[in-house]
């Protein structure tokens, strides 16, 4: 069973406008929420996280937003650029359990176009 | 510092045929794992070690085998390959904070 889901396999934006990706999940014991961006032939590289005491995370350009009661996060690029077309995977962990067992969604492929 | 380094970057084999990932890191991390990355299944943990001497399965582990003698190094071993081990492997090492270093990944095609 998928407990992490990302319903969108691409998602295609405007440079300078929003990218807005987003992460269900179905297990309610995930505390620790991670996105990750992935270039081709490449593994993929950390981006932003999230803990389920905090609503909002930022950093820079990337904000994740976490609603536990919907069991939804996802991730704000603004502006986006063309640099960061990726696909993004979203993560989350049951630390309690095994922090280092992640569960990743399926990914989703951004295109930001010039 | 070269992160997590893995090696073959390609391999091809033959079903029944054995072969061992090597992955490695330098960044003293206690934690080590081994993923597997299939079209729309997004990325699936394998094997893990929390530190030298110690592994445990992880989401699907089967038709794979793991040791940690070092803290360096994280070898993967498929024992007799089968078409549905064809995939793209990333290794990752990880202090407890959770983020992960991902190596660049190995290819494995098995006819």
């Amino acid at each position: 069973d998928q407990q992490v889901k990302q319903n969108s396999p691409s998602l295609s934006v405007q440079e300078g406008r929003i990218s807005i990706l987003n992460c269900d999940y179905t297990n309610s014991m995930f505390d620790y929420f991670l996105w990750y961006k992935k270039y081709p032939a490449e593994g993929p590289t950390f981006l932003i996280s999230i803990s389920s005491i905090k609503d909002k995370n930022e950093d820079g350009r990337f904000t994740v937003f976490l609603n536990k009661s919907a069991k939804h996060l996802s991730l704000h690029i603004v502006p986006s650029q063309p640099g960061d077309s990726a696909v993004y995977f979203c993560a989350a962990s049951d630390p309690w359990r095994n922090n280092n067992d992640m569960r990743f969604g399926a990914g989703t492929r951004l295109t930001v176009k010039p | 510092n070269a992160g997590v380094t893995q090696t073959p970057k390609f391999q091809v084999l033959k079903t029944g045929q054995s072969m061992t990932l090597q992955c490695a890191q330098d960044m003293n991390h206690e934690y080590m794992s081994w993923y597997r990355q299939d079209p729309g299944m997004g990325l699936r943990l394998i094997h893990y070690s929390v530190g030298a001497g110690i592994t445990d399965q992880g989401e699907v582990p089967n038709g794979y085998n793991v040791s940690r003698s070092t803290t360096e190094d994280f070898p993967l071993r498929l024992l007799s390959a089968a078409p549905s081990q064809t995939s793209v492997y990333f290794c990752a090492s990880s202090t407890t904070s959770g983020s992960s270093n991902f190596g660049p990944g190995t290819r494995l095609l098995v006819l």
